[in-house]
Formats: structure tokens, C-alpha cells, sequence
């Protein structure tokens, strides 16, 4: 299948600072993106779409201001989690799809947050 | 409001035997449905799909159902195997390039 690649895979930094997290498709163009986050023993609950050179698509209850999503180009996405809380230590997945792939999404190995 | 449900945290199977995992979903618009593998601090691997146009759809060891009327998925997994332990979360997405929606997930133990 296609490759999704997110780094880092494990982060801690302190809170009130910022945090980038990557998402890069290494094999196929995506057009579209997908941002998850997962709490321990929850389902993984969407928090964004993102489609290539468009603004984000944000779920209900999402603050747009404090988790920004950038996808300027087909192979990459970036979420960006700003003035970072210890409520906002998590488990963040990303995935990519594109029509040319088929209708299964393809997922990064995910990044763990702590804030401290 | 959930619209894919796993009703079943958790699944004990012996090796060898049969695991089935179910999922029901309530939005009638979902078209597609995917079964994904988690293991810890990992991203999901896709493992099997089926379209809303079949109710069969089989890989190798693992076979997925759909009774469209039921709104009702399952995952067949036999052989079960002691590295089939992991969660597995079912999904599900309507036409176009939307997002997929996923249930709680079943954490399936293999017992050698």
C-alpha cells in the first residue's frame, strides 16, 4: 500500500511552546488530508480536513487558532499545535488519500505528545 | 452521536479458531467501509474494505461481511493467529474524498 510518513513519532515539549508535526505521502500525491487525535482507549476522532492549497476544513470544537494546518503542497501537511497545554498531550495520526489511489486512506505512524 | 459502533471493547479467541468482530453504523449515506489493524503508538494498517454494492468481500484469512439492511459489518478473521492481537477499528466513509469515521475499536486477544 501507499506510504504516509509522520515525524516526529514522540515529542515533549514544554507548555506555552509550539509544536510542528509532518505529514508527508512518499509514494502518491495527496490531495486531501486527514488529521486525527486519539485519546487513550478512544476511538481516533477527527479534527480536521485539509485539502492541497486550500484552508482547512475544521471539526466542531476544534480551535482553528490553536491547532493550524498547512498543506501547500500534494505530499505534505503539517499541524502545528500552538502555546501547547498538557490537555493538548495526545496521540496525533494523520492520513492521506487521493481518488487515484483508491478509497482507502493511508495513515502515518502517528506522534505522541506530551506537555509538560 | 455515534455513527460506527463497536459494541465489544474486547475479544479473547483461541489460536486456530475463528475471531469475528462487529460494527454497526447509522448514517446511511457510508458507501464504503474499512477494517483497520492498531498496534500501540502506531498509525492504523489498512486491512480490508467492501463497497456498499457487496455484502462479501474476502483476503486471505480475513473476510468482511455487510448487511446493508442491518446497517451491520463484521470481520472474519480464521485462522486466528497469536500476531493478529491487536485493536482493530471498524470505518466508514460516503461518496467522494471524505473522511473516514471509525468506531471505539475491539482489542482482540489471540491465546496461544
Amino acid at each position: 500500500g501507499a506510504v504516509v510518513s509522520q515525524h516526529p513519532s514522540r515529542v515533549i515539549c514544554k507548555s506555552g511552546t509550539s509544536v510542528k508535526i509532518e505529514c508527508r505521502s512518499l509514494d502518491f500525491q495527496a490531495t486531501t488530508m486527514f488529521w486525527y487525535r486519539q485519546f487513550p482507549k478512544q476511538s481516533l476522532m477527527l479534527m480536521a480536513t485539509s485539502n492541497e492549497g486550500s484552508k482547512a476544513t475544521y471539526e466542531q470544537g476544534v480551535e482553528k487558532d490553536k491547532f493550524l494546518i498547512n498543506h501547500a503542497s500534494l505530499t505534505l501537511s503539517t499541524l502545528t499545535v500552538t502555546s501547547a497545554h498538557p490537555e493538548d498531550s495526545s496521540f496525533y495520526i494523520c492520513s492521506a488519500s487521493s481518488l487515484g489511489v483508491g478509497t482507502e486512506a493511508f495513515f502515518g505512524q502517528g506522534t505522541r505528545l506530551t506537555v509538560v | 452521536d455515534q455513527q460506527v459502533k463497536q459494541n465489544s471493547p474486547s475479544l479473547s479467541v483461541q489460536e486456530g479458531r475463528i475471531s469475528i468482530l462487529n460494527c454497526d453504523y447509522t448514517n446511511s449515506m457510508f458507501d464504503y467501509f474499512l477494517w483497520y489493524k492498531k498496534y500501540p503508538a502506531e498509525g492504523p494498517t489498512f486491512l480490508i474494505s467492501i463497497s456498499s454494492i457487496k455484502d462479501k468481500n474476502e483476503d486471505g484469512r480475513f473476510t468482511v461481511f455487510l448487511n446493508k439492511s442491518a446497517k451491520h459489518l463484521s470481520l472474519h478473521i480464521v485462522p486466528s493467529q497469536p500476531g493478529d492481537s491487536a485493536v482493530y477499528f471498524c470505518a466508514a466513509r460516503s461518496s467522494g474524498n471524505t473522511p473516514l469515521v471509525f468506531g471505539k475499536g475491539t482489542r482482540l486477544s489471540v491465546i496461544a
